[in-house]
């Protein structure tokens, strides 16, 4: 059973400072990797999708890895804004992904 | 641009009561899913649709139905609800195949006492 782990669970940060969320899962035959962002009360809008055979994908101020051999990902969000603030939650498979809990970011202004 | 559509937002249902939660897509998608959101917990697939006609199980199955109405609609149904029903379910969608990103609703809130 894939296991996906996001540490750390919130995170705080001043405007302007870069983010970096981790994400980790057991097992690495995977199909793809999202990155989905998660506003209060609200559903979650996909960010970045990394299929199996890449190691990246960037977006705007976004930029997702992926590491299959040793179970990460990495999301950076380069020069954060307090839009910014939400939860940030990471999905491996294809047809039945498997979430992370998430990372709750609050940027400061 | 609707995207994916949830009825009812919210509800609360007593104990054995059953209802069916109503998820609809303008995106000429392939694939529908249901999810539960519990708290800490990360989301959870409960059924899925890979195209219209098919449905299979996901993670958390036990206690729900679904129906593949059409191409655009996907319901999730409780037959007889139980308090550890209570969680937020979110119906999403994507154009099929395991490369596509899934397209979310936003949410029914359901409470059952």
């Amino acid at each position: 059973k894939q296991e996906v782990t996001q540490i750390p669970a919130a995170l705080s940060v001043p405007e302007g400072e870069n983010l970096v969320l981790n994400c980790s899962f057991t097992d690495s035959a995977i199909y793809n990797l999202q990155w989905f962002r998660q506003d209060p009360g609200k559903g979650l809008t996909s960010l970045l999708l990394i299929q199996s055979s890449q190691r990246e994908q960037t977006s705007g101020r976004l930029n997702a890895s992926l590491d299959k051999s040793s179970g990460r990902s990495t999301l950076y969000i380069a020069a954060s804004q307090p839009g910014d603030s939400a939860t940030y939650l990471c999905a491996v498979g294809n047809y039945k992904l498997s979430f992370g809990a998430g990372t709750t970011v609050t940027v400061r202004a | 641009n609707a995207g994916v559509t949830q009825t009812p937002k919210f509800q609360v249902l007593k104990t054995g009561q059953s209802m069916t939660l109503q998820c609809a897509q303008d995106m000429n998608h392939n694939s529908m899913y249901w999810y539960r959101q519990d708290p800490g917990m990360g989301l959870r697939l409960i059924y899925y649709s890979a195209s219209e006609g098919t449905t299979d199980k996901g993670e958390v199955p036990n206690g729900y139905n679904v129906s593949r109405l059409n191409k655009r609609e996907f319901s999730l149904r409780l037959e007889s609800a139980a308090p550890s029903q209570t969680s937020v379910y979110f119906c999403a969608s994507s154009e099929g195949g395991g490369y596509q990103p899934q397209h979310f609703g936003d949410g029914t809130r359901l409470s059952i006492l």
